[in-house]
């Protein structure tokens, strides 16, 4: 069964580089989430997408930015980098029937 | 207070054995309630979800919720060195448009 795909898979980026995650939900799933998780860490929400709509925002930085598009794929785009933001980032995604799933994760390493 | 609060462990339990693994929650209009298994630097993956008061059992797991005492766990029977992980407990608040908040999850070391 198709689940969700996350692209990159590793991504290393320099402090004040702008970086962009994709994530391809499962298809007919209708709510994309994207959740930042550091060294031991539990996962942090960042922001949720239904229908292509900002459904509900967590502890986003400003410097961050989402969007879902038409296909329902959605991207995260990190700009202005910095050290801290190094971590696992998950896209996860549900539909109607409640089954949430996440996807591989990208590990970004700002250096 | 956090939103959901695990102990951190790490529990140790030998092989063979019953671990189980305790969560409790500050929302008490949550709705439903997940656990999730991750493997260090991998995905956190479903293991159950359980909605109602009671116990709900899946093979060598039983999920048990008490919404009166906000108190969910997971027990894990017959326990197998690969059941060694971190255990997350995520809740789905009232309101939330679904989001789960997770809590920092309870690290299970499982030895021969």
């Amino acid at each position: 069964a198709a689940g969700v795909i996350q692209s990159p898979r590793h991504l290393i980026k320099e402090k004040r580089e702008t970086a962009t995650l994709k994530c391809y939900p499962i298809p007919r799933h209708d709510t994309v989430y994207w959740y930042q998780q550091g060294p031991g860490q539990d996962p942090q929400f960042l922001i949720s997408f239904y229908e292509k709509m900002q459904s509900d925002k967590g502890s986003i930085p400003d410097r961050f930015s989402a969007q879902q598009f038409s296909d329902y794929h959605s991207e995260l785009n990190m700009s202005s980098l910095e050290l801290g933001d190094s971590a696992l980032y998950f896209c996860a995604s549900s539909g109607e029937d409640s089954d949430y799933t996440f996807g591989s994760g990208t590990r970004l390493t700002v250096v | 207070q956090k939103e959901v609060e695990q102990n951190s462990g790490p529990l140790s339990v030998p092989e063979g054995a019953i671990a189980s693994l305790n969560c409790t929650y500050s929302d008490r209009g949550s709705q439903s309630f997940f656990w999730y298994r991750q493997y260090s630097g991998k995905s956190p993956e479903l293991i159950m979800f359980i909605y109602s008061n009671g116990d709900k059992e899946d093979g060598r797991f039983t999920a048990q919720l008490n919404k009166a005492s906000q108190y969910v766990s997971l027990l894990i029977r017959d326990s197998q060195p690969s059941d060694s992980a971190t255990y997350l407990c995520a809740v789905n608040t009232a309101g939330g448009y679904n989001k789960l908040i997770f809590g920092a999850g309870t690290r299970l070391a499982v030895h021969p």
